[in-house]
C-alpha cells in the first residue's frame, strides 16, 4: 500500500539558512499534519492542514511556515534556521480530519544545523 | 487533552505475551485511545485505537477498561522487532492532533 513519502531524508543546512521539507500524503487523504521530534524528546505536533487550509497551530515558531497544495502535498518552510532546529520532522496523513481518522507518518527528514 | 501515564520501561521475553498498560484517568466520553509505536528514529507507527470496546487486529490486541480510565496493549507473542517505544495517546473531540508523552519503551530480550 502507498505510504506518506517525504523529501529530503536528510538535510544539512548551516545556521541562518532556510529549508524546505516536503510531505506528499497517501492518495485520497486530505488532511495533513507535521511533528517535531528534537534529540532525546518525543514528537510534538507543529501544524496542521484539512482540504488546504490551516486547521490547528502547536508551538510552531514565527520563522517556520507551511502550506497545503491543490494536489493536498504540504511544504514546511523554515528559515533563519538555529542549532535547536536540529530535528527529525514527521509528516503524517489522515483520510480526513476527525479523531477517528487514523494518521500514518512518514519515514521522516532528518535535520541537522550546523 | 486527556492526559497518559505510561512505565517509562518495560522488559519481555521473545515468544511471550507483551502487555503494556495506560491509565488515562481524564478521558472525556468523546474520546478514543490510540496506540502508536516508534521504532528507533523511524516514523510512529500505528497499532490501534478504541473508544470502549476491547479491539484486535494483526497486529496488538487493545483492552479498554469499562470505566475506560486505563487501558493495556497486548503483543501476544513479542518478537526482537517489537523493540520500540510505545505511546499510548487520548484523542478526540475537537482535538485532531496526536499528542506524543513519554511512552512505554519495550525491550524485547531473546
Amino acid at each position: 500500500a502507498a505510504g506518506v513519502i517525504q523529501s529530503p531524508r536528510h538535510l544539512i543546512k548551516e545556521k541562518r539558512e532556510t529549508a524546505t521539507l516536503k510531505c506528499y500524503p497517501i492518495p485520497r487523504h486530505d488532511t495533513v499534519y507535521w511533528y517535531q521530534q528534537g534529540p532525546g524528546q518525543d514528537p510534538q505536533f507543529l501544524i496542521s492542514f484539512y482540504e488546504k487550509m490551516q486547521s490547528d497551530k502547536g508551538s510552531i515558531p514565527d520563522r517556520f511556515s507551511a502550506q497545503q497544495f491543490s494536489d493536498y502535498h504540504s511544504e514546511l518552510n523554515m528559515s533563519s534556521l538555529e542549532l535547536g532546529d536540529s530535528a527529525l520532522y514527521f509528516c503524517a496523513s489522515s483520510l480526513d480530519r476527525y479523531s477517528t481518522d487514523t494518521q500514518y507518518f512518514g519515514p521522516g527528514t532528518r535535520l541537522t544545523v550546523l | 487533552d486527556a492526559k497518559t501515564t505510561q512505565p517509562p520501561s518495560m522488559d519481555c521475553a521473545e515468544g511471550r505475551a507483551a502487555n503494556l498498560p495506560c491509565n488515562h484517568s481524564t478521558i472525556s466520553g468523546n474520546e478514543y485511545v490510540y496506540w502508536y509505536r516508534q521504532i528507533h528514529s523511524q516514523g510512529p507507527q500505528y497499532i490501534i485505537h478504541g473508544l470502549k470496546n476491547n479491539e484486535t487486529n494483526e497486529m496488538a490486541s487493545l483492552i479498554i477498561t469499562e470505566d475506560r480510565k486505563s487501558s493495556t496493549l497486548i503483543l501476544p507473542h513479542a518478537t526482537l522487532r517489537d523493540t520500540a517505544v510505545y505511546y499510548c495517546i487520548v484523542r478526540g473531540g475537537s482535538n485532531y492532533k496526536l499528542t506524543f508523552g513519554k511512552g512505554t519503551l519495550l525491550t524485547v530480550n531473546p
